[in-house]
């Protein structure tokens, strides 16, 4: 099956700090990836919607100044967590939708990352 | 709108019992997909299955297998002989086929804890 590759698994920060966050995939080109945000024991959250080539959908009551979505290529989106606060501590996984005759039409995540601000 | 609900919140089995998760959607699309995804405690959603709306077919992969029931917009998920690696979080998917919107709905996941 496809994969998809985030990278930091788990980062800390400091408050006040920006971090990022990469979503790759691996074996297949993805003009779609989502960024998922999930809390303890909760499902997952839609943060946003990452178009290749253009500016990212938010969902209402995410902030987009503060968590920044960039899908430059085909195979990489970003999200970079501005101004990090302890409350943004959180696990976030990215998604990507698949492409081919194989793959296609299926959502593969990412392995995820621990973001603790400190 | 579209919408997934898994009634079960939390299942507690001991070993080598079968467990069927429920998983029960609405949707007014008349095409979509349904999935199922596996999330263990390490934190990463596996890919378990994918099914078109348009494919009843039941499926069976080892010890997993899936009925699917448009009559009753149920989509559910059976282990059978279940082990203690199957214990995770299990969330049902779904998103429409056409219209241009890829943006899935997912279950708040069913927690499956199998016993030794």
């Amino acid at each position: 099956g496809a994969v998809v590759s985030q990278h930091p698994s788990r980062v800390i920060c400091k408050s006040g700090t920006s971090v990022k966050i990469e979503c790759r995939s691996l074996d297949f080109q993805a003009t779609t990836m989502f960024w998922y945000r999930q809390f303890p024991k909760k499902s997952l959250m839609l943060m946003a919607t990452s178009n290749e080539g253009s500016k990212a959908t938010y969902e209402q009551g995410v902030e987009k100044d503060k968590f920044l979505i960039n899908h430059a290529s085909l195979t990489l989106s970003t999200l970079t967590v501005t101004s990090a606060h302890p409350e943004d501590s959180s696990f976030y996984i990215c998604s990507a939708l698949g492409s081919g005759q194989v793959e296609g039409n299926t959502i593969y995540f990412g392995e995820g990352s621990w973001l603790t601000v400190v | 709108a579209q919408k997934v609900t898994q009634a079960q919140t939390e299942i507690s089995v001991v070993e080598k019992e079968d467990v069927t998760l429920d998983c029960v959607y609405e949707t007014r699309d008349t095409t979509y997909y349904l999935f199922w995804y596996k999330q263990p405690p390490s934190g990463e959603l596996v890919f378990l299955i994918r099914r078109n709306s348009f494919d009843e077919q039941n499926e069976i992969s080892g010890r997993y297998s899936w009925n699917f029931q448009k009559s009753t917009s149920s989509f559910n998920f059976t282990i059978t002989a279940s082990q203690v690696v199957d214990s995770a979080v299990y969330f049902c998917a779904l998103r429409p086929a056409s219209g241009g919107s890829y943006i899935p709905t997912f279950g708040r996941g069913t927690s499956l804890i199998v016993h030794p």
